[in-house]
Order: C-alpha cells, then sequence, then structure tokens
C-alpha cells in the first residue's frame, strides 16, 4: 500500500527553525509538494521537489531524498502567523497525489 | 481573479436526501478534482477529471458521482445522502499533473 507519515503536530517559538519531516513508500514518484493550511482554510501551495537536494524560497525550504523516500519542510524566522497545517502529498506512478495527514504547527510566542 | 470557486459553503442534509456540490474555475485548467478532507486524516481523492467530457473515479468514489460538461466546471453529486459523507469538501485544478494544485475554499457539508 502507499503510505505518507509526518508528526501530527509540533510546537515551536516565534522567531525559532523548524523542521517537519514527511517519510513516503508510494508506488512510483513523480515529485513531492508541501502545502500549508490555516484552520476553516483551503491547502496553499508552497514548493515542489522532484530531483534531490534542497530548494530554498525565502523563509521556506524543502529538501528531498528519494532514495530514503524522506522529505523535510525548514521554516525559519517563524512567525505567528505560520501557525497552520503543513502537508505533504507525493505525486504516485499513474500521477495521482498521496496526501498525509498533516502536522499541526503551533507558534508560541 | 476568482481562481476556483466552490458553492455552497456550507450545507445541513438529512440522511437520504440528495445534492450537488459545484466547482467553477477561470484558469483553463485540464484537470480538476474533488477530495474530501476528514479529521486526522489526508485528503482523499474522490473523483477526477482530465478534460472536459471525461471522469475518471478516485480512492472513495462510492455514493459519489461527477459529470465534466464545460471545461471551467466539474460537480460532485451525492445520490443519498450518508451519516458517513459528513466532511469537508475541496475541489482543485492544474493544468498539468505535476504541477501545483489549486484549492477551493472548500464545502462543509453535514449529514443528520
Amino acid at each position: 500500500g502507499q503510505n505518507i507519515d509526518q508528526p501530527t503536530e509540533m510546537t515551536a517559538t516565534e522567531g525559532a527553525i523548524v523542521q517537519i519531516n514527511c517519510t513516503y513508500q508510494t508506488s512510483g514518484f513523480n515529485g513531492l509538494f508541501w502545502y500549508q493550511q490555516h484552520a476553516g482554510e483551503a491547502p496553499t501551495f508552497l514548493s515542489y521537489n522532484v530531483l534531490d537536494g534542497l530548494e530554498e524560497k525565502g523563509r521556506f525550504s524543502s529538501f528531498l531524498s528519494r532514495s530514503k523516500g524522506y522529505s523535510y519542510l525548514l521554516l525559519k524566522e517563524l512567525q505567528m502567523k505560520d501557525s497552520a497545517s503543513y502537508l505533504c502529498a507525493v505525486l504516485d506512478s499513474n500521477y495521482q497525489l498521496i496526501w498525509g495527514a498533516g502536522t499541526k504547527l503551533i507558534i508560541k510566542p | 481573479n476568482a481562481g476556483v470557486t466552490q458553492t455552497p459553503k456550507f450545507r445541513v442534509l438529512k440522511t437520504g436526501q440528495s445534492m450537488t456540490l459545484l466547482c467553477a474555475q477561470d484558469m483553463n485548467h485540464e484537470y480538476m478534482y474533488w477530495y474530501r478532507q476528514d479529521p486526522g486524516m489526508g485528503l482523499r481523492l474522490i473523483h477526477y477529471s482530465v478534460g472536459e467530457g471525461t471522469t475518471a473515479k478516485g480512492e472513495v468514489p462510492d455514493g459519489y458521482n461527477v459529470s465534466r460538461l464545460k471545461k471551467q466546471n466539474f460537480l460532485l453529486g451525492l445520490e443519498s445522502a450518508a451519516p458517513s459523507q459528513t466532511s469537508v469538501y475541496f475541489c482543485a485544478s492544474t493544468d498539468r499533473e505535476n504541477q501545483p494544485q489549486h484549492f477551493g475554499d472548500g464545502t462543509r457539508l453535514s449529514i443528520l
């Protein structure tokens, strides 16, 4: 079966750095997406990785290791508005997105 | 700059009633998707469409039907609503499968 694992909840302090991990086992791989979802709102796109390595976009970076079936999202200089759920999703061999259950990130002042 | 629009935003139904959820996108996207999101679970694909006039089943299609008569619209129907279909429903679209999906604001549906 196909499986995406992420921690259910994480807590971090405003101004700090946090790393949210995602491991996956899927039938094929055509890329990995990270989305942000604030409570009661729609998911919004953050990043896409298809090759190994680190992609940096402002305060957010995403890393991929295809051989390990592993990705992480790194958030720097945390702000209160970063409190949200972060969803990891893998595009499988049929180009279907397989979604993790999401990691709820709580930012404390 | 509407993007993806879902109607209605909220609805309460009684068991056995039917209804249709409408999704409209103004980005000329080929691919459209219907998901449901339940607490503690990832988004689950109900049905999707790869172009006008086409539909296909996703992971959890039972109890739902869809139609894509026009490229910009993707309709999700519940034939006979059941309490297990209480959920938040999201529509999404994209122009290519390996491009980010754009989501509507969701429809919160309760079945009593």
